[in-house]
């Protein structure tokens, strides 16, 4: 079974600390992404990455940046964490040819104070 | 980009009743896949179906993949069933490798005992 790991279920930080979040996958998935999930508006993706050191924006990646320097690692990170940040975020993976179901990880809700 | 409309909103139902939620898109797609998100926010995916009919228990899926649309069927629900149901398509954007799952807006179901 896939299994994709959060580094953390609840976090709360301080506004303008800097974030990371951690998500580890154990599948030798090429496509792993970053969504966050707010009432009202459903899962929005943030960044998603298809191969190691790269990363393509998704729908709203303002005030967030990425890293993958691992095929198994996708972290993202709050550059200068704001009360707007606070939300579930969920990590997710995929194989590369898409023909797949993707897996998401449990999710992290992060309170920013 | 690819449009994912999903229907009803909302459906609260009598255990025992069944039911059936659909997804309409926009645009052919690589990957079309239903999510269940339980009331601790985990998201479990029940079917990857681009095509054809899948049966899991009590949960099937259809997906006619030339109109454009998927139907997820519930019969007997059960209290357990409770919870939003996403659907999400997926399209490969780079160079065969990468693309992104767009999701539905998720229909909240509360299944009463």
């Amino acid at each position: 079974d896939v299994k994709v790991t959060q580094s953390s279920r609840y976090l709360v930080k301080r506004t303008g600390e800097k974030v990371f979040l951690e998500c580890v996958q154990d599948m030798d998935h090429e496509n792993m992404f970053w969504y966050r999930q707010d009432p009202g508006l459903g899962l929005r993706l943030i960044y998603f990455s298809y191969d190691v050191k790269m990363k393509e924006k998704g729908d709203i990646p303002e005030g967030y940046s990425v890293s993958r320097e691992k095929k198994e690692r996708f972290s993202l990170i709050l550059e200068s964490a704001s009360t707007n940040q606070t939300s579930m975020y969920l990590c997710a993976s995929l194989t590369g040819g898409f023909n797949q179901p993707q897996h998401f990880g449990d999710g992290t809700r992060l309170s920013i104070l | 980009g690819i449009q994912v409309e999903q229907s009803p909103p909302d459906l609260i139902l009598q255990e025992g009743a069944n039911s059936t939620l659909r997804c309409n898109f926009s645009d052919s797609v690589n990957n079309l896949q239903w999510f269940h998100q339980n009331p601790w926010g985990q998201l479990i995916n029940l079917f990857y179906i681009p095509s054809g009919t899948k049966q899991n228990g009590r949960l099937s899926a259809t997906t006619v993949a030339t109109e454009r649309y998927s139907l997820l069927y519930i019969s007997s629900s059960q209290t357990t069933d409770s919870g939003v149901y996403f659907c999400a398509v997926g399209l490969l954007m780079i160079y065969n490798q990468g693309g992104k799952l767009i999701f539905g807006q998720g229909t909240e179901l509360s299944v009463k005992p």
